[in-house]
């Protein structure tokens, strides 16, 4: 059960677009299309952003979007807003039902 | 409304046990796949454990055999039971709620903060 590897930080300024990309392996990203994403504001709970690769729930912004290739499942997030600054975390449906998440990535919006 | 209340949190010692408590509002507990997600202090998320609506349950490697998840339908709340615990378990605790058991967390508590210290 080794974390799924995300960078440790990603910035952009307002307007623009940035890619989180989430690392994984043949056993989880790469062989299950079950890849979510969570924001989290400090001292926050985490909120459910994507689901199975690049479905949105509800209410989600359609800002946020998601891809899978290969090995690697990638968070869009177009037209930054101030307040999408934030850690994101990437997670992955595994064998044995069990679930692992990346270490998170820190997006500043400058 | 959808709501999970976390508690039971506190410190204690390494060696020690400690049961926490999510109460459930909006939705009933046993219909659903329910999970346990910590937060080490200044760290990222780690899965702990689940209990799907069938009852079978999952474990991280890093709690197998020291940790029990389990639910009380009548009350319409998940716990956990926490024994031996050690340093590393130090952390905020979450329980989520997983739509179809794939990892689908649409609703958190808001944690409770367990702390393994002597």
């Amino acid at each position: 059960q080794s974390a799924l590897t995300q960078s440790a930080s990603v910035s952009g300024s307002p307007g623009q677009s940035i890619t989180i990309p989430c690392t994984g392996t043949s056993s989880d990203v790469g062989y299950f299309n079950h890849v979510s994403w969570y924001q989290q504001h400090p001292g926050k709970a985490p909120k459910l952003m994507i689901f199975d690769v690049s479905d949105r729930p509800s209410g989600v912004s359609n800002r946020f979007s998601g891809s899978k290739s290969g090995n690697t499942a990638s968070l869009t997030i177009a037209g930054l807003q101030a307040e999408d600054e934030a850690y994101y975390y990437c997670s992955s449906f595994i064998s044995s039902n069990t679930l692992v998440f990346g270490g998170g990535t820190k997006l500043t919006v400058l | 409304e959808v709501q999970l209340v976390e508690s039971g949190g506190g410190l204690v010692q390494p060696g020690g046990s400690l049961r926490l408590s999510c109460g459930a509002s909006g939705f009933t507990v046993s219909s659903n796949y329910m999970s346990w997600v910590r937060q080490a202090p200044g760290k990222g998320l780690e899965w702990v454990s689940a209990i799907y609506s069938g009852g079978d349950t999952y474990y991280a490697d890093s709690v197998k055999g020291r940790f029990t998840v389990s639910r009380d339908n009548s009350k319409n709340t998940l716990y956990l039971q926490m024994n031996i615990l050690r340093a590393e378990d130090t952390a905020v605790y979450y329980c989520a709620r997983d739509l179809v058991g794939w990892g689908w967390f649409d609703a958190w508590g808001q944690g409770t903060l367990v702390t393994v210290s002597s």
